[in-house]
C-alpha cells in the first residue's frame, strides 16, 4: 500500500517569507503528483499537477518540484491568502488509485 | 466552466446505506473523464473513495471496496455513491470531483462544494 508522508505537520511563516513543504512517497510515483490548497469550509483547489505544472490561474509564487519519491511545494513569498492546508496526492496507473498525504497547515507566525 | 454539486441526506443511521448524487453542469459525464468521490472526516485529511470512467468502469479504495458502489447516469448527467453498513467513522464531508485525464498524474481539477454526512442514531 502506497503511503504519502507530508512534513512538517504545521509550518509557521511570516507574510513575505518563503514556505517549503515536503511530500514523500513510500515507493516511486514518477511525476504523478499533485498539490492542493484547502481553506476552512472550502473544497480543495488544484495548485500543481505532474509534480511541477501550475494549474490554470495559480499564481507564479507557487512552484512544485521533484520526482520519484521526494517532492516539494514552494511558496516563494507568502501572501495572506496563502495561509491554509496543503495536501499532496499521488496517482497509481494500475489499478487506478489516488492517495492523499495527511496535509501541512501553513499558519501565520 | 464545469460545476459539480453533491446532494443527499445529511444524516444516516448506523448500519444503513449512505447515498449521494453529484450533478454535473458545464461538462458531460460521458465526455471522456474520470469522476470521483473523496471524503474528509471533521478535522482530518482527504481520503479517496472511488472513481469511475465515462465507460462505466469503476475503481475503489481497497479499504472501502467491500462497502462502496458508484454509478453513472448519463441521462441526468450525474454520478452517484452508495456506502453500505455505515458507522460513526463514516461521518465526513463528501466531495465529488472531476479527474483531468489529459493532465499528468490525473489530478482532480474540479470539485463540488462538499456535503456533510453525519452517521448517528
Amino acid at each position: 500500500e502506497l503511503v504519502m508522508t507530508q512534513s512538517p505537520g504545521t509550518l509557521s511563516v511570516s507574510p513575505g517569507e518563503r514556505a517549503t513543504l515536503s511530500c514523500r512517497a513510500s515507493k516511486s510515483v514518477s511525476n504523478n503528483l499533485a498539490w492542493y490548497q484547502q481553506k476552512p469550509g472550502q473544497a480543495p483547489r488544484l495548485l500543481i499537477y505532474g509534480a511541477s505544472t501550475r494549474a490554470t490561474g495559480v499564481p507564479a509564487r507557487f512552484s512544485g518540484s521533484g520526482s520519484g519519491t521526494e517532492f516539494t511545494l514552494t511558496i516563494s513569498s507568502l501572501q495572506s491568502e496563502d495561509f491554509a492546508f496543503y495536501y499532496c496526492q499521488q496517482y497509481e496507473n494500475w489499478p487506478p488509485s489516488w492517495t492523499f498525504g495527511h496535509g501541512t497547515k501553513v499558519e501565520m507566525k | 466552466q464545469v460545476q459539480l454539486q453533491e446532494s443527499g441526506p445529511g444524516l444516516v443511521k448506523p448500519s444503513e446505506t449512505l447515498s449521494l448524487t453529484c450533478t454535473v453542469s458545464g461538462s458531460s459525464v460521458n465526455g471522456g473523464y474520470y469522476w470521483g468521490w473523496i471524503r474528509q472526516p471533521p478535522g482530518k485529511g482527504l481520503e479517496w473513495i472511488a472513481s469511475l470512467y465515462h465507460s462505466g468502469t469503476t475503481y475503489y479504495n481497497s479499504a472501502l471496496k467491500s462497502r462502496v458502489n458508484i454509478s453513472l447516469d448519463t441521462s441526468k448527467n450525474e454520478f452517484s455513491l452508495e456506502l453500505k453498513s455505515v458507522t460513526a467513522a463514516d461521518t465526513a464531508v463528501y466531495f465529488c470531483a472531476r479527474v483531468d485525464i489529459v493532465a499528468a498524474g490525473f489530478p482532480f481539477d474540479s470539485w463540488g462544494q462538499g456535503t456533510l454526512v453525519t452517521v448517528s442514531s
